[in-house]
């Protein structure tokens, strides 16, 4: 199956808000089950940061929102902090495969 | 309190078979819309989804690798194995297991990892 589609990176100023898209089908993220975010920080397991396009799990900070349009979503960061520069990947479930399927990654870098 | 821990052996020699081990707690296998499921990560690459395994038996392969992998359950050990066969040095990476919890397909909780090196 083909990996949702991300850009490989994006970067900001602390405070800045940055956003990654992530492109999918009507077979994935169009697809009734949503998209996911994670967050992965360097050298550890990635970490739910938003679940069925745009809900955050207990304990992610409101500086991190969701969207979804049709075959693409979004994930935005506002106030960017030093600590959000991680990996960032989105996911989704292709039923047309009956499989999961990640996003590319992207590398957030806070300059 | 979820926690996930795999274990396997951290070095496999190419077209050996591997086979992982997670072991779960705080959640059941039994229980109505619960899976686990595998992911591989290279290092330095992105997320690769391999397999998961429903409460009622069910699985899902990457269909990429199916011919490769089988995902079992013992839920009166709480846990899930999984098995590649024919590894290959790019089969090299970190493996995960990952608790999902209910139908929204979403993966809230994750072990730590464990590093698999395919080399003769």
């Amino acid at each position: 199956q083909s990996a949702l589609a991300q850009p490989p990176s994006v970067s900001g100023a602390p405070g800045q808000r940055v956003t990654i898209a992530c492109t999918g089908s009507w077979y994935d993220i169009g697809g009734g089950y949503g998209v996911h975010w994670y967050q992965q920080l360097p050298g550890t397991a990635p970490r739910l940061l938003i679940y069925a396009s745009n809900n955050r799990p207990s304990g992610v900070p409101d500086r991190f929102s969701g969207s979804r349009s049709d075959t693409s979503a979004s994930l935005a960061i506002t106030g960017l902090q030093a600590e959000d520069e991680a990996d960032y990947y989105c996911q989704s479930y292709d039923t047309r495969l009956n499989a999961y399927v990640f996003g590319t990654g992207t590398k957030v870098t806070v300059l | 309190q979820i926690t996930l821990r795999e274990s396997g052996p951290a070095l496999v020699k190419p077209t050996q078979t591997l086979t992982l081990t997670c072991n779960f707690s705080g959640f059941s296998l039994t229980t109505a819309g619960v899976g686990v499921g595998w992911i591989r990560q290279p290092p330095g690459k992105a997320l690769e989804w391999l397999a998961l395994i429903y409460w009622d038996n069910d699985k899902d392969y990457s269909p990429s690798l199916k011919n490769r992998l089988t995902i079992t359950k013992d839920t009166s050990k709480n846990q899930v194995i999984l098995t590649m066969t024919d590894m290959d040095p790019v089969d090299t990476g970190t493996y995960y297991c990952a608790h999902r919890h209910d139908n929204t397909a979403c993966l809230p909780d994750w072990g730590q990892g464990t590093l698999v090196t395919v080399s003769s």
